[in-house]
């Protein structure tokens, strides 16, 4: 298994620009989330997701969109790009029911996207 | 909403010491609390958890102490190595929501050979 995967893993953009980044993961996982991640700050979610075709806001949601249009794939969009929006953003999924030998709210995150917005 | 608190931010030790991290959560809600590791580069991954029916949790050379009364709960490393450096994170999740997890901000762990 892959594990959840992200695309690309790098990005520069320019200010009003848009891209979409894509999270896939192959654990037939129920949840997924978006999240960011700023020096010295942590990681903030952004979006997360309890299902295919359900989306809903995490603490940090302005300025971006989400899909979730098949269980395996998480979208994360940009509309118009800010500097503000530069910062590492990773996806992870969980699975929440009982699961043998792992908690069930354990999240498997993927290595990450880079995303500069100059 | 929920708010953690994660102390210290930054942590140096020789190999073979002990290390310490805690952190304090707001919300009675949150029941789940787990630790990741974040190695350069890499994606957060789970250590340990525990939840709020226990009061402590042990995996080899990593344990987990949790105090609902006070809110917190501290993640003990002993007999640390090189390898253990990384940052660490922990986190409070509510039973009902479990997409709503909050972060602390992170503990970067440095272990001098």
């Amino acid at each position: 298994n892959a594990g959840v995967t992200q695309t690309p893993k790098f990005r520069v953009l320019k200010t009003g620009q848009s891209m979409t980044l894509l999270c896939a993961q192959d654990m037939n996982h129920e949840y997924m989330y978006w999240y960011r991640q700023d020096p010295g700050m942590g990681l903030r979610l952004i979006h997360y997701s309890v299902g295919e075709g359900t989306t809903a806001k995490g603490e940090v949601p302005d300025g971006y969109n989400v899909s979730r249009l098949k269980k395996q794939n998480f979208l994360l969009g940009l509309e118009s790009a800010a500097p503000s929006q530069t910062s590492v953003y990773f996806c992870a999924s969980s699975y929440p029911r009982p699961s043998s030998g792992r908690s069930s709210y354990e999240q498997y995150f993927g290595p990450g996207t880079r995303l500069t917005v100059t | 909403g929920e708010n953690v608190e994660q102390h210290p931010s930054t942590l140096s030790v020789q190999e073979g010491d002990s290390a310490v991290i805690k952190c304090t959560y707001s919300d009675s809600a949150s029941n789940y609390f787990p630790w990741y590791k974040q190695e350069l580069g890499k994606g957060p991954q789970l250590i340990i958890d525990i939840r709020s029916n226990v009061g402590e949790k042990k995996d080899q050379r990593i344990a987990v102490t949790l105090n609902k009364t006070a809110k917190h709960f501290s993640l003990h490393i002993t007999e640390t190595q090189p390898e253990d450096s990384a940052v660490y994170f922990c986190a409070a999740v509510p039973g009902t929501n479990a997409g709503k997890s909050t972060f602390g901000d992170g503990t970067t762990l440095t272990v001098k050979p």
